[in-house]
């Protein structure tokens, strides 16, 4: 069965740049969600969309953005990077069917 | 807002043993729970999920119990195999369409041959 996927896998970036990280979810899946995984923490939630709109938002830095697109496919954009935000990120979808997040396999972003 | 705590941390059996993981939530609210399962390096595998109308649920040498009133829910494995060996997250979430899971912080369950 199709999954989630990420891309990129993995992401090396330098302080103060951007990076953009998409999510393609399971075909007819319209729900996203994006969570931040640090080392040896749980997965922490930032923001999910529902048909293309934003429906929940958590602990995402205001130098975060995100969008669902009309393929219902998903963009996390993150400016001025800081070593902190070195994480795994995750993409998960669900369908209107069931309340189930399916997890992609992540981004690896490391900021140097 | 919604605070789900787990316990053990770290949780070491041999192999054929059980293994339990238990999990508590704040927010009477909440009606729906999942397990995954988080091997190094990959995204979380839901593994068994339970919903507030259900006490118990089963799925070969898993199982899920739910008690609503003391806010509590437990995973259990049964003949634990190597493979079992992973970290295992519990969440909480209202259920709703875009509602995000509140995760617990993870029990990393180690079977020892």
């Amino acid at each position: 069965a199709a999954g989630v996927i990420q891309s990129p896998r993995h992401l090396i970036k330098e302080k103060r740049e951007t990076a953009t990280l998409k999510c393609y979810p399971i075909p007819r899946h319209d729900t996203v969600y994006w969570y931040q995984q640090g080392p040896g923490q749980d997965p922490q939630f930032l923001i999910s969309f529902y048909e293309k709109m934003q429906s929940d938002k958590g602990s995402i830095p205001d130098r975060f953005s995100a969008q669902q697109f009309s393929d219902y496919h998903s963009e996390l954009n993150m400016s001025s990077l800081e070593l902190g935000d070195s994480a795994l990120y995750f993409c998960a979808s669900s369908s209107t069917s069931g309340e189930t997040q399916y997890f992609g396999p992540g981004t690896r972003l490391l900021v140097l | 807002g919604e605070n789900v705590e787990q316990h053990p941390s770290t949780l070491s059996v041999q192999e054929g043993d059980s293994a339990v993981i238990k999990c508590t939530y704040s927010d009477s609210a909440s009606n729906y729970f999942p397990w995954y399962k988080q091997e190094l390096g990959k995204g979380p595998q839901l593994i068994i999920d339970i919903r507030s109308n259900v006490g118990e649920k089963k799925d070969q040498r898993i199982a899920v119990t739910l008690n609503k009133t003391a806010k509590h829910f437990s995973l259990h494995i049964t003949e634990t195999q190597p493979e079992d060996s992973a970290v295992y997250f519990c969440a909480a979430s209202m259920g709703n369409y875009g509602q995000n899971f509140v995760f617990g912080p993870g029990t990393r369950l180690s079977v020892l041959p």
